[in-house]
């Protein structure tokens, strides 16, 4: 167990909805990261927050968004949702800003169908 | 942006054979992480290892930052250990994104 908890597990929903996923990083550490891992473009890193500040973006569509809380738990807000949405989101959780290890949750299986 | 290029793709392996795992990267990081993920999905942070080497077990690494490459070397593999391999880094320049390599998948026979 890493520490990393994310809710739900696994989420079905249908095109054009709004899904929001949940993640609590291990205590004392204050940035979250959001990585997507779908069959055909491998583990994609999202964003990261660090203390409730964005930190760094990756490829993440316009259609999503996420905050970091003071409580340091973070969100991940999907909308509009597409076929193509259907992934594993995972969160993961550090000390640090950078040269530090991150720490993965078990992951939010979502399906759109 | 960074390349990071991970070989074999893929590496069946008899109970007891050892293996190397390597992941190449283009440019200079200042993070390296190895893991595993396990038949459930589940990512298991196995090595945080910018630079030199670390042993955990029957796992060692080894990360030669000059030269741009990283070794993860498993020795008297076990059927618990089938699953795929990622090597993920952090470029110095470029912000703060972490690339992951496209992995190693591992299958061991009993």
């Amino acid at each position: 167990d890493s520490g990393v908890t994310q809710t739900p597990k696994h989420l079905i929903t249908a095109t054009g909805q709004r899904v929001t996923l949940r993640c609590s990083p291990r205590s004392g550490d204050l940035s979250v990261y959001w990585y997507q891992q779908s069959l055909d473009q491998g583990l994609q890193f999202l964003i990261q927050y660090y203390n409730g500040e964005e930190r760094a973006k990756g490829n993440i569509l316009e259609r999503f968004s996420a905050q970091q809380f003071p409580d340091l738990h973070s969100e991940l807000n999907l909308s509009s949702l597409e076929l193509g949405d259907s992934a594993l989101y995972f969160c993961a959780s550090s000390e640090g800003q950078v040269t530090d290890t991150q720490y993965f949750g078990p992951g939010t299986r979502l399906t759109v169908l | 942006g960074i390349q990071v290029e991970q070989s074999p793709p893929d590496l069946i392996l008899q109970e007891g054979a050892n293996s190397t795992l390597r992941c190449n990267f283009s440019d200079s990081v200042n993070n390296l992480q190895w893991f595993h993920q396990n038949p459930w999905g589940q990512l298991i942070n196995l090595f945080y290892i910018p630079s030199g080497t670390k042993q955990n077990g029957r796992l060692s690494a080894t990360t030669v930052a000059t030269e741009r490459y990283s070794l993860l070397y498993i020795s008297s593999s076990q059927t618990t250990d089938s699953g795929v391999y990622f090597c993920a880094v952090r470029p110095n320049t470029g912000g703060f994104k972490t690339i992951f390599g496209a992995g190693t998948r591992l299958f061991v026979k009993a």
